[in-house]
């Protein structure tokens, strides 16, 4: 079965500092990867998606992914975290079909001052 | 344009009862697809309705059933309520058909539904 995995539950970075987190997925093709970002108390904004072509991805607020098949990774990266980043990031795949987005179990963000 | 609204944005009822939440989807979107998202954890997909049908199913018992009208709003029933069922309901709504669509899923801001 398809599967999304996160391995890092929390993270604690200081701001200023670059941030990685970590997604990984198991998919028999490859597989449409987004993030989302969920603040407290709201919905699920899209940082970024990749369907094909270019394995580097830009998004919103600053953040990039770097999709490696041979890795069966997509990580999300920011060169330097603000304190508004903090949330919980969500990884997730799609399946070529739509009709069943896989998420990660999200990993949270702090940041220190 | 307008996002994806919910309502209510919480709601407490008791097991056994039922409940529907409601979903109004973002202008020109024709796909929704709900989630529910336990304390703690990631969303699950519960299933997707395109133009009125269901159009995917993820792990959920049949006591999760749904509607999609003709204006592409949506609603969530759930029969039998268990304590389990406590979560935030997440819905999304789409451009696309679901079937090899690249479509963006845009979400609401969810309800709250807390069982006791």
């Amino acid at each position: 079965a398809q599967s999304v995995t996160q391995p890092d539950i929390h993270i604690t970075v200081s701001e200023g500092a670059s941030l990685e987190l970590r997604c990984n997925y198991s998919y028999g093709a490859t597989p449409y990867l987004f993030w989302y970002v969920q603040s407290p108390g709201q919905g699920l904004q899209l940082l970024l998606k990749y369907f094909s072509g270019d394995t580097l991805v830009q998004g919103i607020k600053g953040f990039e992914a770097e999709f490696k098949r041979s890795q069966s990774s997509f990580n999300l990266r920011k060169p330097s975290v603000h304190w508004s980043d903090a949330a919980e990031y969500f990884c997730a795949g799609d399946d070529n079909y739509g009709q069943n987005f896989v998420f990660g179990p999200g990993t949270r963000l702090s940041v220190l001052p | 344009e307008t996002g994806v609204t919910q309502s209510p944005t919480h709601l407490i009822k008791t097991r056994g009862q039922q409940v529907t939440l409601r979903c109004s989807s973002q202008s020109g979107h024709n796909t929704v697809s709900w989630y529910q998202q336990a304390l703690g954890q990631g969303p699950q997909f519960i299933f997707q309705y395109y133009r009125e049908e269901e159009n995917g199913r993820g792990n959920f018992p049949p006591r999760f059933s749904g509607l999609q009208f003709p204006n592409y709003s949506s609603e969530l029933n759930v029969n039998a309520l268990e304590l389990d069922d406590s979560a935030l309901y997440l819905c999304a709504s789409s451009r696309g058909g679901g079937t090899g669509s690249t479509d963006t899923q845009y979400f609401g801001p969810g309800t709250r539904l807390t069982v006791l």
